[in-house]
């Protein structure tokens, strides 16, 4: 079965402190990947998608992305945080034309200090 | 489009009383998805469907939750009786190519 997996529970970083939030994914074949971000009090809204093409996927925010096949991961960037950055970041991958759902890791909670 | 819809946005009931969560998707997405949300066991997928039929129920709790999608533009997520465990939010997500979530019901039952 696949999974996802995000390396980090909980991320402090300063304004202005650059971000990585690691995500991999166990399964071979071809994926589709995103990131979603969930402001707290709201829900989960998407930041990011690959489906196929360039690896390297700009979100909104200012955020990106880079597919990496070979180690089966999907890690979320951003090189300059905002204390409005501070947030649930969750990574989710899907098989495209097998079962529709999402499997979705268990989240990155961001704290941005001003 | 106005993106997925929930209602109510907030519930508070008592222990023993039936609750109704509705969503409606966005239009033309044939996948629906009902996720409950707690600090203890973060998000969770309950049931999804595609076209309108339960592909996998597997997250459902138990027998006092039931979800029904009568056609495209409806689906409910039933709990009957309520239990304070089942506090939570309950988010509706609908996908074509990718899934979007509704804002959530917070319930509370007390």
């Amino acid at each position: 079965a696949q999974s996802v997996s995000q390396h980090n529970h909980h991320v402090i970083l300063s304004e202005a402190a650059s971000l990585e939030l690691g995500c991999n994914y166990s399964y071979g074949g071809t994926v589709n990947l995103f990131w979603y971000v969930q402001y707290p009090g709201q829900h989960l809204q998407l930041l990011l998608k690959y489906f196929s093409g360039d690896p390297l996927v700009k979100g909104i925010k200012g955020f990106e992305a880079e597919f990496i096949k070979s180690k089966f991961s999907f890690n979320l960037r951003k090189p300059s945080v905002q204390w409005s950055d501070t947030a649930e970041y969750f990574c989710a991958v899907n098989v495209p034309r097998s079962q529709g759902n999402l499997i979705f890791g268990k989240g990155t909670k961001l704290s941005v200090k001003p | 489009d106005a993106g997925v819809i929930q209602s109510p946005r907030h519930e508070v009931t008592e222990m023993g009383q039936e609750v109704t969560l509705r969503c409606k998707p966005i239009s033309g997405h044939d996948y629906l998805f009902w996720y409950r949300q707690t600090m203890m066991r973060g998000l969770e997928l309950l049931i999804y469907f595609n076209n309108n039929v339960p592909i996998d129920d597997s997250g459902m709790p138990e027998d006092r939750f039931s979800a029904k999608m009568p056609n495209a533009s409806f689906s409910t997520l039933k709990i009957q009786p309520s239990e304070p465990r089942d506090s939570a939010v309950y988010f509706c997500a609908s996908m074509g190519r990718t899934q979007y979530f509704g804002p959530g019901t917070r319930l509370t039952v007390l």
